[in-house]
């Protein structure tokens, strides 16, 4: 079975800093990768997506995620936080034929002014 | 935007009583799903629909029934509610012609039974 952990429950960083979001999966198969980015009260927006290629894709709001096959991560990265990116960001892992998506319990990202 | 509503977007109920969460989409989207949004759990998948009248399991179906009888509508039905199922429910689709996996979600449904 599929899964996804996001160790990091809560992140605080300052407004400037750079930012990175851990996410591991276990998956049999060559999976697809995602994060989302949910604000308060809202419904959850897709930052990036990894299919296949390239390792490191970029995604909106100058996020960007690196594949790493053999550590079954998908860390999301952003050089230099903004303080509207306090939010917060879930990881998710599907394939294999199944149309379904499993996501991690999500990290919580604080960003200090 | 995907084009997906839901409603209500707020609802009350007491325990026992039956409710039904509507998810609307205006785009022809072939895939539809109901998630649960809960503190520490992240998104769990309860149904999702791969057509008309063709739908499937989710990691957390018990208690929940789904229903589809056209493309633009899936509706989420707890046949009597009880209070683990105050929740907030997400529908999302897979856009027509991408992966199957890339999800869009709609703005969500805050339930709470007491």
């Amino acid at each position: 079975a599929q899964s996804v952990t996001q160790p990091d429950i809560h992140i605080t960083v300052s407004e400037g800093a750079s930012l990175e979001l851990r996410c591991n999966y276990s998956y049999g198969a060559t999976p697809y990768l995602f994060w989302y980015v949910q604000s308060p009260g809202q419904g959850l927006q897709l930052l990036l997506k990894y299919f296949s290629g390239d390792t490191l894709v970029q995604g909106i709001k100058g996020f960007e995620a690196e594949f790493k096959r053999s550590q079954s991560s998908f860390n999301l990265r952003k050089p230099s936080v903004h303080w509207s990116d306090a939010a917060e960001y879930f990881c998710a892992v599907g394939g294999g034929g199944e149309n379904k998506l499993t996501f991690g319990t999500g990290t919580q990202l604080k960003v200090e002014l | 935007d995907a084009g997906i509503t839901q409603s209500p977007r707020h609802k009350v109920t007491e325990t026992g009583t039956p409710v039904t969460l509507r998810c609307h989409q205006t785009e022809n989207h072939r895939y539809m799903y109901w998630y649960r949004q809960d503190p520490g759990h992240g998104l769990r998948l309860i149904h999702y629909s791969y057509g008309v009248k063709d739908t499937d399991k989710g990691e957390v179906s018990d208690g929940y029934s789904v229903s589809r009888s056209k493309t633009e509508d899936f509706l989420l039905t707890l046949e009597s509610a009880t209070s683990s199922q105050t929740s907030v429910y997400f529908c999302a689709i897979s856009e027509k012609g991408g992966s199957f996996y890339e999800q869009y979600f709609g703005p969500g449904t805050r339930l709470t039974v007491t």
